[in-house]
């Protein structure tokens, strides 16, 4: 079946510093694959995506590359800020048998401290 | 403004009641969905309607109903059959039935059984 899977944190960071959170997936197909955001308290909010292979997704300083032959769609930041610090979800949408369902990672909880 | 609404925000339940969560949405989108979020965890989908009148069961249904009387609106019902409905539930719609379109989140209800 598919799946996605997600460096676990917390994530603990110092203002400025460089992100990484690393996301591989399992699929048959061609699926799109999306990054969002959950502040607390709060609902996801549609980061970046990319729908093919080799397509650069990004937004807000946040960047990720869909790999098909990795199977991978690591997040990265160059500078993180203070209010970078949320949950971040990779997900991956595909289709099957009529039906379009998100299948999520299990989130990884990044802290920036000033 | 356009977006999705979920009402109440907060939810408190005795144990043995049945309960509706609201989900409104004026995007005009054609799918919408029920997803519970539980701590360190990715969000799992209940239920999904790709068209008015139809919907159908996503990965953990059981002891949950919906309806999908109208366009606009995608009801959630947690029954008392549900084993342990505490958790963060999050509604969902996208534009149609494709790879390419991204859901987009209400604002989420957090349901507390006591």
């Amino acid at each position: 079946g598919n799946s996605v899977t997600q460096m676990e944190g917390p994530v603990t960071l110092s203002e400025e510093a460089f992100l990484t959170i690393n996301c591989t997936y399992t699929a048959t197909g061609y699926p799109s694959l999306f990054w969002y955001v959950q502040y607390p308290g709060e609902g996801l909010q549609l980061l970046l995506k990319a729908t093919k292979a080799d397509d650069k997704g990004s937004n807000k300083g946040f960047e990720a590359t869909y790999r098909k032959e990795t199977t991978s769609f690591h997040l990265e930041k160059g500078s993180v800020q203070v209010s970078d610090s949320a949950v971040y979800f990779c997900a991956l949408l595909y289709s099957g048998a009529g039906s379009y369902q998100l299948t999520f990672g299990k989130g990884t909880k990044l802290s920036v401290i000033p | 403004d356009g977006g999705i609404t979920q009402s109440p925000k907060y939810l408190f339940r005795k144990e043995g009641q049945n309960v509706t969560l609201s989900c409104e949405q004026n995007l005009n989108h054609d799918a919408m969905y029920w997803y519970r979020q539980d701590p360190g965890q990715g969000l799992r989908l209940i239920y999904y309607s790709q068209i008015v009148n139809d919907f159908q069961k996503g990965d953990i249904a059981e002891g949950y109903s919906v309806s999908r009387e109208k366009k606009e609106s995608f009801p959630l019902t947690v029954t008392s059959a549900q084993k342990n409905p505490t958790a963060f539930y999050l509604c969902a719609s996208a534009p149609g039935t494709s790879v390419y379109n991204e859901q987009f989140f209400g604002p989420g209800t957090r349901l507390t059984v006591l």
